[in-house]
């Protein structure tokens, strides 16, 4: 069974552009969650999609944003991007929502603000 | 609020040593479960084990063991008899009812196994 992919692995991209970063989650799990890493503030949570609607989010700007298509893909775009914005973004998915799923991880895209 | 600590930021350890990561948490949930991640130099999130918090045998699966003790709010981890493969970033995280999936990382540990 092929895990969660993540694409593209790494960007570059300047400030003030906007980035999209695309999920595809394990077959058959419907929960995708979208995570950011960076040595300062390490794992933190952005958001979780489920049946093509955000159902809990974290404690970002307006600027980060997601969705999720019917097949429950996921995708996260981040507009205006800012230097602080460098970071590994990392993509769960689980079968179901609420606590205790265990989440499985992609590698990663790594997103370079320059 | 939810948190977790890890208080060990690095540990270095030959190989075939005993290593015992060390977590502590915090969350007002009378129900929650708590996990191990081992993130290698890949950068992928691996799942290593899941405790809920109404279960506090301890077990041994392979050459990792947990402890929890929800007396002093801690989940530790060990692995036994460390190999070179073992070297990576370790993160404990909890997740609670209020939280859903969400979940709360500690900020990891570094484990260096030198042959």
């Amino acid at each position: 069974k092929a895990g969660v992919t993540q694409t593209p692995r790494y960007l570059i991209k300047t400030r003030g552009q906007q980035v999209t970063l695309s999920c595809s989650p394990i077959s058959g799990h419907r929960s995708v969650s979208w995570y950011q890493q960076t040595p300062g503030q390490g794992l933190q949570f952005l958001f979780e999609y489920f049946s093509e609607t955000q159902r809990n989010k974290g404690n970002f700007p307006g600027r980060f944003s997601g969705r999720q298509f019917s097949n429950s893909r996921s995708e996260m775009n981040v507009s205006t991007l800012e230097l602080g914005d460098s970071a590994l973004y990392l993509c769960a998915s689980s079968l179901a929502m609420g606590q205790g799923n265990i989440q499985y991880f992609g590698a990663g895209t790594r997103l370079s603000v320059l | 609020a939810q948190k977790v600590t890890q208080a060990q930021t690095e540990i270095s350890v030959v190989e075939k040593e005993d290593v015992t990561l060390d977590c502590v948490y915090e969350t007002r949930d009378t129900t929650y479960y708590l996990f191990w991640y081992k993130q290698p130099p890949s950068g992928e999130l691996v799942f290593l084990i899941r405790r809920n918090s109404f279960d506090e045998q301890n077990e041994i699966s392979g050459r990792y063991s947990w402890n929890f003790q929800k007396s002093t709010s801690s989940f530790n981890f060990t692995i036994t008899a460390s190999q070179v493969v073992d070297s990576a970033v370790y993160f404990c995280a909890l997740s609670s009812r209020a939280a859903g999936n969400k979940l709360t990382f500690g900020g990891g540990t570094r484990v260096l196994v030198k042959p």
